[in-house]
């Protein structure tokens, strides 16, 4: 079965410091990934997904940045971190090719920019 | 993507059937109807989704209205667990490059023990 692997679970990050998050899927080849974020109390905002190595789409200008380094491995990262950087973010896939099966979820990194 | 709406929150008791409703009277042919649940600090979980026919898999059923402008999500034997809020989604794809999904506010199911 598949599997999504993010980490860290929670991190306290101060402003102006770097970030790096990482997502993994095990069990599955070729998948479309997502990074979303989740501010408190509001709904999901897409950042990026990729249909394949080095192939990333940014839905929203911010000073994240994303990169696929390999078929199931999706990095979230920012040189200098905002703020309002703060919030839950999310890892997803999807199987490639076929737009009516679901997103699945990894269980998220909670970010704090103090 | 057609609204949906849902109630902002049910009550249940544990071992009784779940049913949540979901309204989607503006659905379109080549939209399906997907269900998400979000337990507190996790992510969200997918449950099911169909087009027009009913379907079934081991976390929940989903119930079709034959004119498809509405669903009922049932969990069958509800334990303290499935407290979190439900989800429904109507979009013509979920797993598709730019289609991020968009939750609505959901609603809150509580297991009462």
């Amino acid at each position: 079965s598949q599997t999504i692997h993010q980490w860290p679970a929670t991190l306290v990050q101060p402003v102006g410091s770097p970030l790096s998050l990482e997502c993994t899927v095990e069990g599955t080849s070729n998948p479309n990934l997502y990074w979303y974020r989740q501010a408190a109390g509001r709904g999901l905002q897409l950042l990026f997904y990729s249909v394949g190595i080095g192939q990333i789409s940014s839905e929203v200008p911010q000073n994240l940045s994303a990169s696929r380094p390999q078929d199931r491995q999706f990095i979230l990262s920012s040189k200098k971190l905002l703020l309002s950087d703060s919030g839950f973010y999310l890892c997803a896939w999807s199987v490639r090719g076929f737009s009516n099966q679901p997103q699945h979820f990894g269980d998220g990194t909670r970010l704090s920019i103090l | 993507d057609a609204k949906t709406t849902q109630p902002t929150s049910m009550d249940c008791a544990e071992g009784r059937a779940a049913n949540l409703p979901c309204n989607h009277s503006t659905i379109s042919g080549n939209e399906y109807v997907y269900w998400y649940r979000q337990i507190h600090s996790q992510g969200p979980q997918y449950i099911i989704h169909g087009l027009k026919n009913n379907e079934t898999n081991e976390m929940a059923s989903l119930i079709i209205t034959e004119d498809r402008k509405s669903s009922t999500l049932i969990l069958p034997h509800a334990t303290l667990r499935d407290t979190a809020v439900y989800y429904c989604i109507v979009r013509v794809g979920a797993g598709g490059g730019a289609d991020g999904l968009t939750f609505g506010k959901g609603t809150h199911l509580i297991i009462q023990p």
